[in-house]
């Protein structure tokens, strides 16, 4: 399996406070995806990373933002939660541009906003 | 705008069946097409990738085939046993280089009985 860890793994929290889901790989990618998972909807990309602080958005981004420091770190922010944002998230990663490379998945962090 | 569409949504056979999942895109202008299989409650793992120059690829008791021509890729599993009842998702990749922006179905909820 590919070394990709999300935390927390589930979390509870009100409408209105700041939450951070963080994407941590051993595997040295340079690509990085946030996705939110919903019944109905399917995989959304939120926001992707092609390199240390280089960041761009997906197609479901409003009301969140991302950040990339390190080749292994990730990170997912609702600056002020809302209920909408209620769903389960998860993190990818892929290698450099090759046509071959299946994108990986964590096993998700489920969020619920109450 | 790109849109996958996964039919039948949910699919219950008896073992040892040969069956076929169907995955249809509105856009021929990809660059590959991935199946997925999710466990409940885990993330995606990666099964088959087919490139847009292939017709199919196979692992295993797996083949999936694609017609970019008609926007359908079918997966085709053999001898179908209890350990396949997962959620099957088909994405396919946008035709832009670099980051991999995935556009996914639905899924289609597969059980195998005994």
């Amino acid at each position: 399996d590919a070394g990709i860890t999300q935390s927390p793994r589930h979390k509870v929290t009100e409408t209105g406070t700041p939450v951070t889901l963080r994407c941590h790989q051993t595997e040295n990618h340079r690509y990085m995806y946030w996705y939110r998972q919903d019944p109905g909807h399917g995989l959304r990309l939120i926001h992707y990373s092609y390199g240390v602080k280089d960041t761009d958005k997906g197609e479901v981004s409003d009301g969140y933002s991302v950040s990339r420091s390190k080749t292994e770190d990730f990170l997912l922010t609702l600056e002020s939660a809302t209920s909408s944002q209620t769903s389960v998230y998860f993190c990818a990663i892929s290698a450099v541009n090759l046509q071959g490379e299946p994108q990986h998945f964590g096993d998700g962090t489920r969020l619920s906003i109450l | 705008k790109q849109e996958v569409t996964q039919i039948p949504a949910a699919l219950s056979v008896p073992e040892g069946e040969n069956l076929v999942l169907n995955c249809s895109f509105t856009d021929s202008a990809i660059y590959n097409l991935q199946w997925f299989r999710q466990d409940p409650g885990k993330g995606l793992t990666s099964l088959l990738l087919i490139q847009s120059s292939q017709r199919e690829q196979t692992s295993g008791r797996l083949n999936a085939s694609l017609d970019k021509s008609s926007g359908r890729s079918t997966l085709y599993i053999a001898a179908s046993q209890p350990g396949d009842s997962a959620t099957y998702l088909c994405a396919v990749r946008r035709p832009i280089q670099g980051a991999q922006k995935l556009v996914f179905g639905q899924g289609t909820r597969l059980t195998i009985n005994p």
